[in-house]
């Protein structure tokens, strides 16, 4: 079962552009991350967000978090070619869980 | 530092057929998963090891054993390959299981079973 659910399942900007990619789940968490896979790659980390933090920003990333809404987001900003990728969510749900759980993923094209 | 390695990079096997993926890791790390990414899903786990010496099975163990050789390497068998395993699975290291816990990948192996 998936705890993260990636919106949209693809999305198409032009180079320049802000995208904005979201993530709901369904129980509570202790953190929520994010991850970048380029075509034929494995995941990159990117961003981490703890259940007691609202917005957390790292270059052109930043990542909100309302868990009252139990969801998530992660907005780039001034995006480039090179962010062409797939994006997936992952929560942690306790201190004590032992896995992550990673959603389905945004297919992001950056159009030159 | 080459971080998160996997062996073979693609293969294919008939229906049947056994074989062993390899994973090793060179940060010094406690935790070490399995995971298999199908087409438009996301990652779907396997089986984890949250140290040397233990194993615990993931989402989607069946078909699938592992063992953790030490802790740089954690390795999947396929006992007796079926199309449903037709997938491109990676392996992943974290420092800890409790905390943050960044998991950092591998490149993949891409398996297809005819």
């Amino acid at each position: 079962s998936q705890q993260g659910e990636e919106d949209p399942q693809a999305l198409s900007i032009q180079e320049g552009e802000n995208a904005t990619m979201n993530c709901s789940y369904k129980t509570s968490i202790n953190n929520l991350q994010w991850y970048r896979q380029n075509s034929g790659r494995g995941l990159v980390h990117l961003i981490l967000i703890r259940s007691n933090e609202r917005e957390k920003h790292s270059g052109r990333l930043r990542v909100t978090l309302d868990t009252s809404k139990k969801s998530s987001s992660l907005l780039i900003t001034a995006s480039r070619a090179a962010d062409t990728a797939s994006y997936f969510c992952a929560t942690r749900r306790s201190l004590g869980a032992q896995k992550l759980v990673f959603g389905q993923g945004t297919r992001l094209t950056i159009n030159p | 530092n080459a971080g998160v390695t996997q062996t073979p990079k693609f293969q294919v096997l008939k229906t049947g057929q056994s074989m062993t993926l390899q994973c090793a890791q060179d940060m010094n790390h406690n935790s070490m998963y399995w995971y298999r990414q199908d087409p438009g899903m996301g990652l779907r786990l396997i089986y984890y090891s949250a140290s040397e010496g233990t194993t615990d099975k993931g989402e989607v163990p069946n078909g699938y054993n592992v063992s953790r050789l030490n802790k740089r390497e954690f390795s999947l068998r396929l006992e007796s390959a079926a199309p449903s395993q037709t997938s491109v699975y990676f392996c992943a290291s974290s420092e800890q299981l409790a905390g943050p816990d960044t998991q950092y990948f591998g490149p993949g192996t891409r398996l297809t079973v005819l």
